[in-house]
C-alpha cells in the first residue's frame, strides 16, 4: 500500500535553532498535511499545502509541496519550548478520503 | 464548544469480549475517520466514512467494523478484540472531504486486549 517516510524519527535542539523535517512517497499525493501531536492529544492541523511547489507558511512554520508530488518538507525557524511534540506528514490520496500518514518526527527542545 | 469526543478515554479489556468505543462531533461534520497509533508506524487510518450510511476501509480495517446511522456518531467495534489491537485510537471529523481536510482529533482511547 502507500507509504509515507517520514525523517528524522527524533531530533533533540537548543531554544533558538531552526528546525527542518521531510516526508518522502513512492506515490503521488494531491494534497499534503503537517499535523502536530502534543503529549496526551490528538493531532492539531498545522498548514495544508494543496499544489505542486505550494510554499505556505504559519507563523515561524515554514511548509513546501514537491514539485514532483511525493515529497514535503517543514521547516520551524527560531524553536521555542512549546515546539516540543510528534510532527506528523500526511498524504490524501488520489481517490480521496484516505488520509496517510508518516511515521512522525519527535521533537524536543532544551531552553 | 465544538469538539469530538470518545469514550471510553481507557480500556482495559480481554481477548474476544466485544467491545465499542464511541466517538461523537457537534460540528455537523460529513466526514468521519477512525485512527491507531503506534510507535514507529504513526496514525493508521481504519476505516472512514464520508456520510451518513457511507463508509469505507482505511489501510488497517482487518478486525473493526463501523457504522454511520447518524451524522454525528460513528462508533468503533471491536467484535473479537485480540492483543494486536492494543493501540491509543483517535477518531476525527472535518467538514467534508474535500479541500481543507482539517481534521479535528478526539482526545484518544487507549485500548489495552491482555
Amino acid at each position: 500500500g502507500q507509504q509515507l517516510n517520514q525523517s528524522p524519527q527524533s531530533m533533540f535542539i537548543q531554544e533558538g535553532e531552526d528546525v527542518s523535517m521531510n516526508c518522502t512517497s513512492s506515490s503521488i499525493f494531491n494534497t499534503w498535511l503537517w499535523y502536530k501531536q502534543d503529549p496526551g492529544e490528538g493531532p492539531v492541523l498545522l498548514i495544508a499545502l494543496y499544489k505542486a511547489g505550494e510554499l505556505t507558511s504559519n507563523g515561524r512554520l515554514t511548509a513546501q509541496f514537491g514539485i514532483t508530488r511525493k515529497d514535503s518538507f517543514l521547516n520551524i525557524s527560531a524553536s521555542i519550548p512549546s515546539d516540543v511534540g510528534i510532527y506528523f506528514c500526511a498524504g490524501v490520496d488520489n481517490q480521496g478520503g484516505k488520509l496517510i500518514f508518516g511515521q512522525g518526527t519527535e521533537l524536543s527542545v532544551k531552553p | 464548544e465544538a469538539q469530538v469526543t470518545q469514550n471510553p478515554r481507557y480500556l482495559i479489556t480481554v481477548t474476544g469480549k466485544k467491545l465499542t468505543v464511541t466517538c461523537s462531533q457537534n460540528m455537523n461534520h460529513e466526514y468521519m475517520s477512525w485512527y491507531r497509533q503506534d510507535p514507529g508506524l504513526g496514525l493508521r487510518q481504519i476505516y472512514y466514512s464520508m456520510n451518513v450510511e457511507v463508509t469505507d476501509k482505511g489501510d488497517v480495517p482487518e478486525g473493526y467494523k463501523v457504522s454511520r446511522k447518524e451524522k454525528r456518531n460513528f462508533p468503533l467495534i471491536l467484535e473479537s478484540p485480540s492483543p494486536n489491537q492494543t493501540s491509543l485510537y483517535f477518531c476525527a471529523s472535518s467538514l467534508d472531504s474535500g479541500q481543507g481536510y482539517e481534521q479535528f482529533f478526539g482526545p484518544g482511547t487507549r485500548l489495552t486486549v491482555l
